[in-house]
């Protein structure tokens, strides 16, 4: 199999605060990990991407200060909201590739649900 | 990434089979064609992916036209399960970016 776990699966939080979202692989160990945002009725957007023992690649328009990702180990990454503002309210998704995939797909962890009231 | 093209949305009947088209005038020879699909509240769950020939797995077929400039995945037999947003997507082998979703096709299905 290949199973990506998210956890919380939901959170809501006040203004200002800051929430990390983790992404486990349960059976495979991921080189790469990916971090996209879903709003509502929208499609997924890519907001970076991050290899285990190095420093995450935003995309455009994401800043980095903000949500800041570690790849600590080969089946965990974390994604820290900081200073969250409502703005930031929206489903957050992690993928992850396996080591040893030669045809980079990817699967996906069931998404957090970020609330900023 | 070349860009896919997808009806927005399709309906269906339960237990017939699906046939959700693609198009990608503009795919490069090293690109493979993925499938992914993202039921309510879901995050996205792979599908199967080919290059030229035709795929069969225990989900779906992907059926690949020979000039590979269009793409059908085929739900033999669709259960309301089935009713999600599929993507198509292109990306080349070997490699390890993101993925980049469009806005895929709503399926419908009717009991």
């Amino acid at each position: 199999g290949a199973v990506v776990s998210q956890h919380p699966s939901r959170v809501i939080c006040k203004s200002g605060t800051s929430v990390k979202i983790e992404c486990r692989s349960l059976d495979f160990q991921a080189t790469t990990m990916f971090w996209y945002r879903q709003f509502p009725k929208q499609s997924l957007m890519l907001m970076a991407t991050s290899n285990e023992g190095s420093k995450a690649t935003y995309e455009q328009g994401v800043e980095k200060d903000k949500f800041l990702i570690n790849h600590a180990s080969l089946t965990l990454s974390t994604l820290t909201v900081t200073s969250a503002h409502p703005e930031d309210s929206s489903f957050y998704i992690c993928s992850a590739r396996k080591a040893t995939s030669r045809y980079n797909e990817q699967f996906f962890g069931p998404g957090t649900r970020l609330t900023v009231l | 990434d070349a860009k896919t093209t997808q009806p927005n949305s399709m309906e269906s009947n339960e237990e017939e089979p699906v046939h959700l088209p693609c198009n990608h005038s503009t795919i490069s020879g090293t690109d493979y064609i993925h499938w992914y699909r993202q039921l309510p509240s879901q995050g996205p769950e792979y599908v199967i992916h080919g290059l030229t020939s035709n795929v069969n797995n225990r989900m779906a077929s992907l059926a690949i036209a020979e000039d590979r400039k269009s793409s059908t995945l085929i739900l033999h037999r669709a259960t309301l399960r089935d009713a999600a947003v599929y993507y198509c997507i292109l990306k080349p082998g070997g490699g390890a970016d993101g993925l980049t979703f469009g806005k895929g096709t709503h399926l419908i299905i009717q009991p």
